[in-house]
């Protein structure tokens, strides 16, 4: 069975003050893993897709980047406008649905 | 315009009312997916669709039934809606393929009393 786990579940950091999520993942034959940004009360929005180990993509403040068995979701001098939750999730062999892990809720104090 | 909309946005209704949450998308995706959001328990799948002729059930499926009335519109029924059923819904669509990204709609807000 493919699962996803996040961590941390929450994070806290001050303006400028650089991090990273994990997710760790199993999976039988990965098709991608995705990040996607969530604000409270909206859709998940798609942000990156990792297809397979050693890969790394940017985006403004984010980097992520996938082993075979997690991905990192790197935030470099963070502002407050990345306070969101961050979702990870997973695509396997064949026709099965993604797989979500449950979230880092991370807050970026100014 | 949204490639992914969601109608209605906010629902209040009571116990035992049926309810239907629509879906439509021009993103072309032959792939649509109905998911619930609770507080720390995550996105969880209710039914997903490859094409018009295909419907699955997902990890929650019990209490909730879905049309897909053409390639762009899916639409969720709650044929009795109880409390526990308070979430907030989200459709989502997908290419399949190669590439397997999931594009989610804004979401609808439903609240049994």
């Amino acid at each position: 069975e493919d699962q996803v786990t996040q961590s941390p579940e929450a994070l806290r950091l001050q303006e400028g003050e650089s991090s990273s999520l994990n997710c760790s993942y199993t999976v039988s034959g990965l098709r991608g893993l995705f990040w996607y940004r969530q604000d409270p009360g909206k859709g998940p929005e798609f942000l990156f897709t990792l297809y397979s180990a050693g890969e790394e993509k940017e985006k403004e403040r984010l980097k992520a980047t996938l082993t075979k068995k997690e991905s990192f979701l790197h935030i470099t001098a963070p502002k407050p406008e990345d306070s969101a939750t961050y979702l990870c999730a997973v695509g396997g062999r064949g026709n099965t649905p993604l797989v979500f892990g449950k979230g880092t809720r991370l807050s970026v104090i100014a | 315009d949204a490639d992914v909309t969601q109608t209605p946005r906010n629902r209040i209704t009571k116990t035992g009312k049926r309810i239907m949450l629509e879906c439509s998308q021009t993103k072309g995706h032959d792939r649509m997916y109905w998911y619930r959001q609770d507080p720390g328990l995550g996105l969880r799948l209710i039914y997903y669709s490859f094409d018009v002729k295909d419907i699955n059930k997902g990890e929650i499926s019990d209490g909730y039934s879905v049309s897909r009335q053409a390639q762009a519109k899916f639409s969720l029924s709650l044929e009795s809606a109880i409390p526990n059923q308070t979430a907030l819904y989200f459709c989502a669509t997908g290419s399949g393929g190669l590439y397997n990204e999931q594009f989610f709609g804004p979401g609808t807000r439903l609240t049994v009393l």
